[in-house]
């Protein structure tokens, strides 16, 4: 069956380090790649997304991705995390060939950052 | 520029009643998707409505059905609710034609007890 698999369920870490979350698909097709954030009480927010050409794309607020396509990836990291990153963060994977736009989400990664 | 809104935002139903949730698309999109996102897992796709039309469904069973009205606002539908339909309801609006962007609203959190 078709999936999208994130790594790390919960990750802890203090400001200033690095982050990196794992995302895997197991679409054979051509995709669409989006990664969301949840912040305490708000709604889903797009952080960035890939549809086509270079394979490291920049989102909002100092986040960037790869989509590496012979690993069927497409990991989020941010080099410097601050106490604001504290979400819940949410790959999503939309199969070209369901040209409606069916979001695909992994299961989500809970992000604590400490001061 | 109006986002997408949802209501209400919170209800709690009994196993076996219906309910109805409400969905208003950002300004401009024709396209609403719901999903339901249950306790610590990432949402799942109910199904889509493009212009008033049911333009996909994902894996769920017919008690739960929608309807898009002409200007692109939406309502999910659950008839004889189950304890397992507690969850957060997401209604998220695009504009296909343009980007397969979605836009997601604060949601429905659902109770049956």
């Amino acid at each position: 069956a078709q999936s999208v698999s994130q790594h790390n369920h919960h990750v802890i870490l203090s400001e200033a380090a690095s982050l990196e979350l794992g995302c895997n698909y197991s679409y054979g097709g051509t995709v669409n790649l989006f990664w969301y954030v949840q912040y305490p009480g708000q709604h889903l927010q797009l952080l960035l997304k890939y549809f086509s050409g270079d394979p490291l794309v920049k989102g909002i607020k100092g986040f960037e991705a790869e989509f590496i396509k012979s690993k069927f990836s497409f990991n989020l990291r941010k080099p410097s995390v601050q106490w604001s990153d504290t979400a819940e963060y949410f790959c999503a994977v939309n199969e070209m060939a369901d040209s409606w736009g069916k979001l695909q989400f992994g299961a989500g990664t809970q992000v604590v950052v400490t001061p | 520029e109006t986002g997408v809104t949802q209501s209400p935002t919170h209800l709690i139903k009994t196993r076996g009643q219906q309910v109805t949730l409400r969905c208003s698309s950002q300004s401009g999109h024709n396209t609403v998707s719901w999903y339901q996102q249950a306790l610590g897992q990432g949402p799942q796709f109910i199904f889509q409505y493009y212009r008033e039309e049911e333009n996909g469904r994902g894996n769920f069973p017919p008690r739960f059905s929608g309807l898009q009205f002409p200007n692109y606002s939406s309502e999910l539908n659950v008839n004889a609710l189950e304890l397992d339909d507690s969850a957060l309801y997401l209604c998220a609006s695009s504009d296909p034609d343009s980007s397969y962007e979605q836009y997601f609203g604060p949601g429905t959190r659902l109770t049956v007890t």
